[in-house]
């Protein structure tokens, strides 16, 4: 198993400003990923956080807004940039080993 | 690309009462099914996982899940409830291979309320 943990577990951000979310697992892993949880809406993938090159994104993100970046098989940071109210949510990361596990989430409010 | 469907968004039950929460997914090739928690306040947690195998998997605090593959489903079950199984659960399917690999995909989640 692996045991991640997030930091800052929550923020409250200003319009137009930016915030980093990092993300650190106890072991190595395999894959990390980020999520996204809206406000009463199940979980959507952000992009797959590679290491050592840049993130594989999902339709819908991209990397101006959402750069990320993983420097080694244990760490990576999530960046929300220019935020706006519709930004408010949870952000979380995963690593997977035999399966995967998650973090404790970022919960993310933008004023 | 795969999607998958929980048939309730919100349950409410009796303790000691049998729970079934229905979980269907698209997928045409070779899937990983996982069923996810959520309790109030805390972080998802993996309550259990099928792979390969034994059709009917076994997870912690008593839940099981049976996988059957004509039927694309993958359903969670559990005979007699508890409050404390208050939480809100996630079905996710993870397709074998390609550019989908690793990923997950996530259901809307059920909202399980249980009345002492």
């Amino acid at each position: 198993s692996a045991v991640i943990s997030q930091k800052p577990s929550r923020d409250i951000c200003q319009r137009g400003t930016s915030l980093t979310i990092q993300c650190q697992v106890d072991s190595q892993v395999t894959m990390m990923f980020w999520y996204r949880q809206q406000p009463g809406q199940s979980l959507t993938l952000i992009a797959t956080a590679n290491q050592g090159s840049e993130a594989t994104y999902e339709s819908g993100f991209v990397i101006d807004k959402f750069p990320i970046s993983r420097p080694n098989l244990t760490f990576s940071t999530l960046t929300v940039s220019n935020m706006s109210p519709e930004d408010s949510s949870i952000y979380l990361c995963s690593g997977t080993t035999d399966t995967q596990y998650f973090g404790p989430g970022t919960r993310l409010t933008v004023l | 690309a795969q999607s998958v469907s929980q048939h309730n968004h919100h349950v409410i039950l009796s303790e000691a009462a049998s729970l079934e929460l229905g979980c269907n997914y698209s997928y045409g090739g070779t899937v990983n099914l996982f069923w996810y928690v959520q309790y109030p306040g805390q972080h998802l947690q993996l309550l259990l996982k099928y792979f390969s195998g034994d059709p009917l998997v076994k997870g912690i605090k008593g839940f099981e899940a049976e996988f059957i593959k004509s039927k694309f489903s993958f359903n969670l079950r559990k005979p007699s409830v508890q409050w404390s199984d208050t939480a809100e659960y996630f079905c996710a399917v993870n397709a074998w291979g390609g550019t989908s690999y690793g990923k997950l995909t996530f259901g809307q989640g059920t909202i399980l309320t249980v009345h002492p």
